[in-house]
């Protein structure tokens, strides 16, 4: 069970080129996240999805897109990466809402992270 | 959802007991009260979520005032390994218009 997996760990890229980071998580989980953390600052919410199919944007969501087609899979991408992209890219998951269980707290489920820097 | 306000940072030594307010003075009826940990370089990891009165698990208690305006993350005795960030989050889990949006959180500094 290796719970939510980011892809790739850590990236280079040069202002203008584009990427994306893949999110896989094994829990079965509705929900998706995708956060961007600064240097010394708070987790922003950028993407987040509630099934697969759907996505919304979050409180930064400019500059990004993202694709839920498999309910396992949260998909961010930067069309064309800028230096104010840099920064620590998490994922995270987590149930749905009522039926998943009683004592369901809606806890989040992060990755490890993926640390991208652009030229 | 309601906005939460916490200390920017803490500072404390080994084997003190540790407590950390964080208000959120429109919290709805529906709204839980969750706290995060965060290491350095690492995703936060749920710690505790209460509803009322007095939760405790095996990390730590959150203790919520019956107006639940404010709420206190409590970790007893700490070490040099409880240096993180810790973040309030208040909304209600199932509701599918649940965001998750973080706070700046507190940064909780542990001397030996």
């Amino acid at each position: 069970n290796a719970g939510v997996t980011q892809t790739p760990k850590f990236r280079v890229l040069k202002t203008g080129q584009s990427m994306t980071l893949l999110c896989a998580q094994d829990m079965n989980h509705e929900y998706m996240y995708w956060y961007r953390q600064d240097p010394g600052m708070g987790l922003r919410l950028i993407h987040y999805s509630v099934g697969e199919g759907t996505t919304a944007k979050g409180e930064v969501p400019d500059g990004y897109n993202v694709s839920r087609l498999k309910k396992q899979n949260f998909l961010l991408g930067l069309e064309s990466a800028a230096p104010s992209q840099t920064s620590v890219y998490f994922c995270a998951s987590k149930n749905g809402g009522l039926g998943q269980g009683i004592r369901n707290t809606g806890e989040l489920f992060f990755g490890e992270g993926s640390r991208l820097t652009v030229l | 959802l309601a906005k939460t306000t916490q200390p920017i940072s803490m500072d404390s030594y080994e084997g003190q007991e540790v407590n950390i307010t964080c208000s959120h003075n429109n919290i709805a009826t529906n709204d839980y009260i969750t706290w995060y940990q965060q290491f350095p370089s690492q995703g936060p990891r749920f710690i505790i979520q209460g509803y009322k009165t007095k939760v405790t698990n095996e990390v730590a208690s959150l203790f919520i005032p019956a107006d639940r305006k404010s709420s206190t993350l409590s970790l007893p005795r700490v070490s040099l390994s409880d240096t993180a960030v810790y973040y309030c989050l208040v909304g209600a889990p199932m509701d599918s218009s649940y965001k998750l949006i973080f706070g700046s959180g507190t940064r909780l500094l542990v001397r030996p």
